[in-house]
């Protein structure tokens, strides 16, 4: 079995300053991650994925998170805010051979972006 | 090309009612999941098939629930005898391969359930 721990429910910045949204997790087998975003009436967007390659891994704009194994972690960042990037993010886990099919989400971190 | 779409967008029922959501995935994709988000949650798995089969009905709450994929296209959620608890969105997504734990799943805009 696997869980998600996003570590803060809201996260508000200020426009062109960075971001940056927490997420540790736990699996017993080797866990694809991936972050997505979710705007107010529209679908789950992925913005980036980890499996298994290169550590750091760079998403659409301008996101990137870094898997670390050793703190079991995969933060969310972005060097500057922008107003649109206000909306619903969701760290989300899915491990090889841990059962259940479907993707494991974490509870979301509302992300508010000041002027 | 077209993304994945569901049917209704949103839905009242009266308490005991059944209903049925509709999701048609991206053609050609393998693999469809159905999840439910309830208010200010993150979305939970329900199932999954794999063409047609269903080989995941695990996170599905109650026997009231049940989903279908006869042609391994379209998919079909069934509840029966709603419950004010089945209020939600539910989601579909899809994906290209039946095997890939890195596979990405692109998710349809859901169905709000409001249940009265």
């Amino acid at each position: 079995a696997q869980s998600v721990t996003q570590l803060d429910s809201h996260v508000s910045v200020s426009e062109g300053t960075p971001v940056l949204l927490r997420c540790n997790y736990s699996s017993s087998y080797s866990p694809s991650l991936f972050w997505y975003v979710q705007h107010p009436n529209k679908g789950l967007q992925l913005l980036l994925k980890y499996t298994s390659a290169a550590t750091l891994v760079k998403g659409i704009n301008g996101f990137e998170a870094e898997f670390k194994k050793s703190e079991t972690s995969f933060h969310l960042t972005k060097p500057s805010a922008h107003m649109s990037d206000a909306a619903e993010y969701f760290c989300v886990a899915r491990a090889f051979g841990g059962g259940a099919d479907g993707l494991t989400f974490g509870k979301g971190t509302h992300l508010i972006i000041q002027p | 090309g077209a993304g994945v779409s569901q049917s209704p967008r949103y839905k009242v029922a009266k308490r005991g009612q059944d209903v049925a959501l509709r999701c048609d995935p991206i053609s050609g994709h393998v693999s469809l999941f159905w999840y439910q988000q309830a208010l200010g949650q993150g979305p939970e798995f329900l199932t999954y098939f794999q063409n047609e089969a269903q080989l995941d009905k695990s996170g599905l709450p109650s026997d009231r629930f049940f989903a279908e994929r006869p042609e391994g296209s379209v998919s079909t959620l069934k509840i029966q005898r709603t419950q004010q608890e089945d209020s939600a969105v539910y989601l579909c997504a899809s994906s290209l391969s039946g095997q890939g734990y890195t596979d990405t799943q692109y998710f349809g805009p859901g169905t709000r359930l409001t249940v009265l």
